[in-house]
């Protein structure tokens, strides 16, 4: 079975460009999460889904972040104009509503910003 | 206002011997806690969760200990073993979905 897939593994861009970062979650898991990792912070909560929904997005940085989930098979993660901070691992889970707690990550995006 | 504290970032022990990882929270509102563990270029995978209406919780060579008046829990690994080389998570719920993540410690087992 596929895991949770995210695209692409490794980008490079330059301040004030548009990033795009993408998920797909596993298939019949109804939640869906959003981190970001930085040696200072560790993992963070960006934002999650249940059902399509956004629930909490709390932990989005500014308004330069949005993420959308136009349907249960995927997701996307959007920052612009990204800036040198925002360099990071950013991570998508998913998880179902009984196992809440166990969530399944992908293997991460590893975000540049020059 | 880091409300999960993992105030080691690295730690090396002994193959054999026994490896103490530790997580320290604020917020006395969690209620459920858990333990992830990273390997390099891979997403956290789950590893093993107390409630807090326990104070111990094992699995296999994995246990947990919760100390809720101190705020405080550990993971124990015994014996250590080279795969268990990683980073490890501590993250705290409030009983719902929305984990809050420590920073994460290094764990490295030597040979």
């Amino acid at each position: 079975d596929a895991g949770v897939i995210q695209s692409p593994r490794h980008e490079v861009t330059e301040m004030g460009q548009e990033v795009t970062l993408r998920c797909k979650p596993i298939s019949g898991h109804d939640y869906l999460f959003w981190y970001r990792q930085t040696m200072m912070r560790g993992l963070e909560l960006l934002i999650y889904f249940n059902n399509n929904v956004p629930i909490d997005d709390s932990g989005m940085p500014e308004d330069r972040f949005s993420a959308k989930m136009p349907n249960a098979s995927f997701s996307t993660l959007k920052i612009q104009p990204s800036e040198p901070r925002d360099s990071a691992v950013y991570f998508c889970a998913s998880s179902s509503g009984t196992g809440w707690y166990e969530q399944y990550f992908g293997p991460g995006t590893r975000l540049t910003v020059t | 206002d880091q409300q999960v504290k993992q105030n080691s970032p690295s730690l090396s022990v002994q193959e054999g011997r026994i490896s103490i990882l530790n997580c320290d929270y604020t917020n006395s509102m969690f209620d459920y806690f858990l333990w992830y563990k990273k390997y390099p270029a891979e997403g956290p995978t789950f590893l093993i969760s107390i409630s807090s209406i326990k104070d111990k919780n094992e699995d296999g060579r994995f246990t947990v200990f919760l100390n809720k008046s101190a705020k405080h829990l550990s993971l124990h690994i015994v014996p250590s073993q080279p795969g268990d080389s990683a980073v490890y998570f501590c993250a705290a719920t409030r009983g719902n979905e929305k984990l809050t993540f420590g920073t994460g410690t290094r764990l490295t087992i030597i040979p």
